[in-house]
């Protein structure tokens, strides 16, 4: 069973409008968790990495938080713009093996005009 | 320093024919990471380097699949006897060795055994 699970599968949004994808997780002992926008047939581009201590973190328009406790984590993206379509990916890292990312099947995001 | 490269971009090979692919990472960065990532899903780990030593190795890399690292700098990793199943996005990533540091990604082989 795959220890990184996403949700939803897919979604559509009209541009402009905001959206929040899921992320939940059973890696323990945890050590980070990443989200990661990958467009279509090339690598993932970082976009956060927040630790146990953080909540939340912003890069431009996306925000992600996390709550350790209930291992769990969001992705909220503002203001959707049609570069947003991408597929987005939660990675998550043991501390005992940091090394090796866990990921899950992401979520893939349509944005249209 | 442009950032994680990957070649061949794109590798047709007939079923049966051996494959191999490079990855130069991020130049100061001394870990490597290999992940395989098929339609649909998200890429799954294959196996990682610091520096030279390979320290972890996924039940997924079969016997068919070896990769090294030298001397610490760039990487490969080879597919001997391909199958129809090894068609896959084969992905390279590099980071430094302090944990919570970014992992760069390249833009990935793109594998089809036929």
């Amino acid at each position: 069973k795959n220890q990184v699970e996403q949700s939803p599968q897919s979604l559509i949004i009209l541009e402009g409008k905001n959206c929040t994808l899921q992320c939940n997780y059973t890696v323990s002992p945890f050590s980070n968790l990443r989200w990661y926008k990958q467009d279509t047939g090339r690598g993932p581009v970082s976009l956060t990495i927040m630790t146990f201590s953080e909540n939340t973190k912003s890069n431009g328009r996306y925000t992600a938080t996390l709550d350790a406790d209930t291992k769990q984590s969001s992705l909220h993206i503002t203001a959707s713009q049609l570069s947003d379509s991408a597929s987005y990916i939660c990675v998550v890292s043991a501390a005992d093996s940091w090394g090796k990312f866990q990921f899950g099947a992401g979520t893939q995001v349509v944005v249209t005009p | 320093d442009t950032g994680v490269s990957q070649d061949p971009r794109h590798k047709i090979t007939k079923r049966g024919q051996n494959v191999t692919f490079r990855c130069d990472p991020i130049s100061e960065h001394n870990r490597l990471y290999w992940y395989r990532q098929t339609l649909g899903q998200g890429p799954e780990f294959l196996t990682y380097f610091q520096n030279e030593a390979q320290l972890e190795k996924s039940r997924l890399l079969s016997d068919r699949f070896s990769a090294e690292r030298p001397k610490g700098s760039f990487s490969t990793l080879e597919i001997q006897r391909t199958e129809q199943g090894d068609s896959a996005m084969y992905l390279c990533a590099s980071s430094t060795q302090t944990e919570n540091t970014e992992a760069f990604f390249g833009q990935g082989t793109r594998l089809t055994v036929v």
